[in-house]
C-alpha cells in the first residue's frame, strides 16, 4: 500500500530564516506531486506541483520553491522566511492523469516568528 | 480560474441529526471529491465521484454528482461526536493535461452530544 511522510511535523524559525520541508511517498512509481498551504482556518492553496522528476509548476509567486530531486521526494524550501508564511503545509500525491484522487500526508505546522 | 462555493460555512447539529452540504460552481467538472480534515491533520479522502448522476456511500455518508456537472452535495446520518471536523469539496475538469484540483473552503461541522 501506499504511504506519504512529511517532516518535521512541527517547526518554529525565525523571521529571515530558511526552510526545507521535506515529503516523500512509498509503494507507488511516478507520482503526480503537490505541495499546499494551508492558513488557520482557511481552505488549501495549491502552491506547486510537480509531474516528474526535476519539472516544478508554480502557481503562486512567492518566495517559497521547490524541487523534485528524486522520483518519490518533493521537498519546499525558501531562502528567507517571512511571517506570512505560517501555516499547515501539506503534500499531497496521485498516481497520474488517469486518476484523479489526491492523498494527502499528516503535513507540517509552521510558526514562523 | 474555476472557483467552489461550499456551503454552509460552520454548522452545529445535535448528535443524531443529518447534515447535509453542497458545493457549486459557474464551470463543469468531471471529477467531484469530498475530504475531511481533523484538527492538525491532513484531508482523508471520503467518496470520489465521476460521473454525472453518480450517488455513492460510504458508510452514514453519501455524495451525489449533480447533473449538470456543477454541483455535488455531501449527507451524513444519524451524525456522531466523531463526525466533528473540516469537510471539503475538490472538483477536478480533467481536461488538456490538467492535474489541478480545486478545493472549497470547507464546511466546519460540530456535533453537540
Amino acid at each position: 500500500s501506499q504511504t506519504i511522510h512529511q517532516w518535521p511535523a512541527t517547526l518554529v524559525q525565525p523571521v529571515g530564516s530558511p526552510l526545507s520541508l521535506e515529503c516523500t511517498v512509498e509503494g507507488t512509481s511516478n507520482p503526480n506531486l503537490y505541495w499546499y498551504r494551508q492558513a488557520a482556518g482557511r481552505g488549501l492553496q495549491l502552491l506547486f506541483y510537480s509531474v516528474g522528476i526535476g519539472q516544478i509548476s508554480s502557481e503562486v509567486p512567492q518566495n517559497l520553491s521547490a524541487s523534485r530531486p528524486q522520483d518519490r521526494q518533493f521537498i519546499l524550501s525558501s531562502k528567507k522566511l517571512l511571517l506570512s508564511d505560517s501555516g499547515f503545509y501539506l503534500c499531497a500525491w496521485t498516481i497520474g492523469s488517469s486518476y484523479n484522487e489526491q492523498f494527502f500526508g499528516p503535513g507540517t505546522r509552521l510558526t514562523v516568528l | 480560474g474555476q472557483q467552489l462555493n461550499q456551503s454552509p460555512q460552520s454548522m452545529f447539529i445535535q448528535e443524531g441529526e443529518d447534515v447535509s452540504m453542497n458545493c457549486t460552481s459557474s464551470s463543469i467538472f468531471n471529477t467531484w471529491l469530498w475530504y475531511k480534515q481533523d484538527p492538525g491533520e491532513g484531508p482523508v479522502l471520503l467518496i470520489a465521484l465521476y460521473k454525472a448522476g453518480e450517488l455513492t456511500s460510504n458508510g452514514r455518508l453519501t455524495a451525489q454528482f449533480g447533473i449538470t456537472r456543477k454541483d455535488s452535495f455531501l449527507n451524513i446520518s444519524a451524525s456522531i461526536p466523531s463526525d466533528v471536523g473540516i469537510y471539503f469539496c475538490a472538483g477536478l475538469y480533467s481536461g488538456a493535461g490538467s492535474y489541478q484540483l480545486t478545493f472549497g473552503k470547507g464546511t466546519k461541522l460540530s456535533v453537540i452530544p
